[in-house]
């Protein structure tokens, strides 16, 4: 089946520095990427969206100079949080549309920020 | 506005009986999908069934179905014959009609398998 593979699975970073996370689909093209944010017992809450090639769509609220998305191919997204701050700590997870039906996640990346 | 509606934050059901996950949404649109997923401790998001609108039957897929009632626009999960690697967070979203199709989600439900 497909399989997106996220990296990394956890980092821990110092505050003023930045961190890239990484989505790859393994065997198929993804049109769409989708990223989230996810705190503790809550739902997930969808930051941007890129397609490949065109620059990401954000939701409202969503700092676009501190979360970078890059999607420069069909089977690459990155999302960077740029100088993190520990209220930016949280659980970040990806997740590749394939077609109408198709959602494939990453196993997310929990970011810690000290 | 699309919306998913999952009322329980928490619930509990004894190992090997069945439990009901309620969902509703809220659509004007006649094209749309409705999705579960589970979601463990660990964090990854593991599909779980797929119905859409013009399916005229209820999908199911192994141990779970889910109840579809058009009419009362809710897309109930059902588990049949509860194990403890079911304890998780049950997530139900629905495919937004818009061009990139991004999922719309509820809050999620807790469940909790007793032995």
């Amino acid at each position: 089946g497909a399989v997106v593979s996220q990296h990394p699975s956890r980092v821990i970073c110092k505050s003023g520095t930045s961190v890239k996370i990484e989505c790859r689909s393994l065997d198929f093209q993804a049109t769409t990427m989708f990223w989230y944010r996810q705190f503790p017992k809550q739902s997930l809450m969808l930051m941007a969206t890129s397609n490949e090639g065109s620059k990401a769509t954000y939701e409202q609220g969503v700092e676009k100079d501190k979360f970078l998305i890059n999607h420069a191919s069909l089977t690459l997204s990155t999302l960077t949080v740029t100088s993190a701050h520990p209220e930016d700590s949280s659980f970040y997870i990806c997740s590749a549309r394939q077609g109408v039906y198709g959602y494939t996640f990453g196993s997310g990346t929990r970011l810690t920020v000290v | 506005a699309q919306k998913i509606t999952q009322t329980q934050p928490g619930m509990f059901v004894q190992e090997k009986e069945a439990v009901t996950l309620d969902c509703t949404y809220d659509t004007s649109d006649p094209s749309y999908g409705l999705f579960w997923y589970k979601q463990p401790s660990s964090g990854e998001m593991i599909f779980l069934i797929y119905q859409g609108s013009y399916d005229q039957q209820n999908a199911t897929e192994g141990r779970y179905s889910l109840n579809f009632q058009k009419a009362r626009k809710s897309a109930n999960l059902v588990i049949s014959a509860s194990q403890l690697g079911d304890s998780a967070m049950y997530f139900c979203a629905m495919r937004d009609a818009g061009n990139n199709r991004k999922l719309i989600w509820g809050l999620g439900t807790s469940l909790a398998v007793n032995p």
